[in-house]
């Protein structure tokens, strides 16, 4: 399998549920993002692991927590989440590059995120 | 900071039309520049990545162009077809931003009409 996978592709949890968003990469890739994306909004970002390493937080609610335990591997915890938190949430990954910067960007297909 | 404008928001053409898609950013200090395509419900679908000192990708019937210096990207679509209908988006890499440098333009919603 190539490409980045999520999973679920779909979830409906109640505000007092805990759930986890996972996201799986099969390119190589050395930096993992997690984006929030809400209707009429732009893409935003919530975080990012570069080599497994926490390098950003957008002052992102302590109700989602990330977790990256290798550089394939990323999940995004959910606890007691509100209802405005419905959204797609898409993960991405890329190599970063000597001179700094990133790479092509590779999403995968998003888990759709309703809170009741 | 970065700040990436896509204009236009929404635009609709009959097939076979050829377009352009506008992203402006105010930082010319920048790595790449990348379009991505989006259908409904889906994820973001790389299209063409153009680093800071190309002037021009292509793929297929899609031409990007990059001028860095008025900070200006131009998505060119040859020869539209109903399959085109997305959302296009651009996403600017700054020059010190790191892994978190990508600002994203809130994209243009396109619509080809068969």
């Amino acid at each position: 399998e190539t490409g980045v996978t999520q999973t679920p592709r779909h979830l409906v949890m109640g505000m007092t549920n805990k759930k986890s968003l996972k996201c799986e990469q099969h390119l190589g890739h050395n930096a993992m993002y997690w984006y929030k994306q809400s209707a009429k909004k732009p893409l935003e970002l919530m975080f990012v692991y570069n080599f497994k390493e926490q390098t950003e937080n957008n002052s992102v609610p302590s109700r989602f927590s990330p977790e990256c335990p290798n550089s394939s591997h990323l999940f995004l915890h959910l606890h007691t989440l509100q209802p405005e938190d419905s959204a797609l949430y898409l993960c991405a990954s890329s190599q970063l590059t000597s001179g700094g910067g990133t790479g092509e960007l590779f999403f995968g297909e998003g888990s759709r995120l309703t809170v009741l | 900071k970065q700040e990436v404008t896509q204009i236009p928001a929404a635009l609709s053409v009959p097939e076979g039309e050829n377009l352009v898609l506008n992203c402006s950013f105010t930082d010319s200090a920048i790595y790449n520049l990348q379009w991505f395509r989006q259908d409904p419900g889906k994820g973001l679908t790389s299209l063409l990545l153009i680093q800071s000192s190309q002037r021009e990708q292509t793929s297929g019937r899609l031409n990007a162009s990059l001028d860095k210096s008025s900070g200006r990207s131009t998505l060119y679509i040859a020869a539209s077809q109903p399959g085109d209908s997305a959302t296009y988006l651009c996403a600017v890499n700054t020059v010190g931003g790191g892994a978190d440098g990508l600002t994203f333009g809130k994209g243009t919603h396109l619509i080809i009409q068969p």
